[in-house]
């Protein structure tokens, strides 16, 4: 393993789309392609937005979306908001079965 | 509606034992799941500490191991760590929650300040 990386920072502006990559390795992503992407409100708990790759929980809005290509795992969401503006982390179940986070993104809506 | 609540010291001097445990509303810890701990030292990203089945099986980070301990306690509905040996480095907030079967953390506690410090 040698860890999942994300761009420190990113930024838009209302209305426009973002994408945050999130770069491993095949034996970081494992078998079973479970990636998870969390949005962090500093003050609060990490809130799941996406698993399994490109699964949104209920009640997560459609603007978010997820992907995977290679070893290459991306959160695409698209309309921004200020509300958007957080900490973004992405996460998988390695081939060591063990859990990684990505270093986190920080989103920052112009 | 599930809800996890961290609870123990705030600090805890360098050497000793960092104890936390979570306590779990709303759903049986023996009804599933994996029940684990993540930290986020201050102005850090997010660490994965490790998890447990309520059937007692741990996975735990490999840079923690040797350190780090959850169990369950399956009668008061919560689970625990123990994280030994603690330094300045192990400084952070300590949060408990739900792993589902995808890999992703679905409920959090609030998330409870550890700061290791004489």
């Amino acid at each position: 393993q040698s860890g999942l990386t994300q761009p420190a920072s990113v930024s838009g502006s209302p209305g426009q789309s973002i994408t945050i990559s999130c770069t491993g390795t095949a034996s970081d992503f494992g078998t079973y392609n479970y990636v998870s992407w969390y949005q962090h409100h500093p003050g609060n708990p990490p809130k799941v937005i996406i698993f399994a790759v490109s699964n949104r929980p209920s009640g997560v809005s459609s603007r978010f979306s997820g992907s995977k290509s290679g070893n290459t795992a991306s959160l695409t969401i698209s309309g921004l908001q200020a509300e958007d503006e957080a900490d973004y982390y992405c996460s998988s179940f390695t081939s060591d079965i063990t859990v990684l986070f990505g270093g986190g993104t920080k989103l920052t809506v112009l | 509606q599930l809800q996890l609540q961290e609870a123990g010291p705030g600090l805890v001097k360098p050497s000793e034992t960092l104890s936390l445990n979570c306590s779990v509303s709303g759903y049986s810890i023996s009804s599933g799941y994996n029940w684990g701990w993540i930290r986020q030292p201050r102005g850090r990203g997010l660490e994965w500490i490790g998890h447990t089945y309520h059937s007692g099986t741990t996975y735990y980070n490999p840079s923690l191991k040797g350190r780090v301990s959850i169990s369950v306690d399956t009668s008061r509905n919560q689970f625990s760590l123990s994280l030994t040996s603690v330094t300045a480095a192990d400084t952070a907030v300590y949060y408990c929650g739900r792993r589902d079967g995808y890999n992703a953390f679905d409920f959090w506690g609030q998330g409870t300040l550890v700061t290791v410090s004489s």
